[in-house]
């Protein structure tokens, strides 16, 4: 079945630093790929989707300028948390999808992410 | 504004039993609803998904049932395992595919 590979799987950075996160499709083009955040003991919530060749779409009161989504290749997106606070430590998931809702998507790994 | 809805947190059930999760949502535009199934530090797994013209769908021990004017969907688990002892996540999109998840319920399966 489809693999989507996400590293790193954890991260602690230091306030006020960057961190990228991949999102990588192994076995099918993903014309489209989702980020989500997921505080403890809450639902994943959508940060932006990300297609191939274009601008990301966040959605509302998610920063672009501080979470940059670049999705270069049809089978690699990542995700730059810039500047990194505390309050940006949670869970980052991302999910892929060759366009059919049909399909279901498929999600990576995850990505713990501690800022100190 | 939560459109998919879990309202139970958590569920305890006795090995061999059945589990019924459940979930509601608000947005009579969606028309495909997944079920995944997640462990602590790792990403969703995909269990079974149903579209909004069937009202059920069945896949080995899996079975989901859409109530489309209850606006109401339920993952039934028979019998069940104590391997199945997760998070479960609803999710529902509307035809772009972007998925929309419900809080998520803590499935206990007791041997």
């Amino acid at each position: 079945g489809a693999v989507v590979s996400q590293h790193p799987s954890w991260v602690i950075c230091k306030s006020g630093t960057s961190v990228k996160i991949e999102c990588r499709s192994l076995d099918f083009q993903a014309t489209t790929m989702f980020w989500y955040r997921q505080f403890p003991k809450q639902s994943l919530m959508l940060m932006a989707t990300s297609n191939e060749g274009s601008k990301a779409t966040y959605e509302q009161g998610v920063e672009k300028d501080k979470f940059l989504i670049n999705h270069a290749s049809l089978t690699l997106s990542t995700l730059t948390v810039t500047s990194a606070h505390p309050e940006d430590s949670s869970f980052y998931i991302c999910s892929a999808g060759a366009g059919a809702s049909s399909d279901g998507y498929t999600f990576g790994s995850g990505t713990r992410l501690t800022v100190v | 504004d939560q459109q998919v809805k879990q309202n139970s947190p958590s569920l305890s059930v006795q090995e061999g039993r059945i589990s019924i999760l459940n979930c509601d949502y608000t947005n009579s535009m969606f028309d495909y609803f997944l079920w995944y199934k997640k462990y602590p530090a790792e990403g969703p797994t995909f269990l079974i998904s149903i579209s909004s013209i069937k009202d059920k769908n069945e896949d080995g021990r899996f079975t989901v049932f859409l109530n489309k004017s209850a606006k109401h969907l339920s993952l039934h688990i028979v019998p069940s395992q104590p391997g199945d002892s997760a998070v479960y996540f609803c999710a529902a999109s509307a035809r772009g595919g972007k998925l929309t998840f419900g809080q998520g319920t803590i499935l206990t399966v007791h041997p």
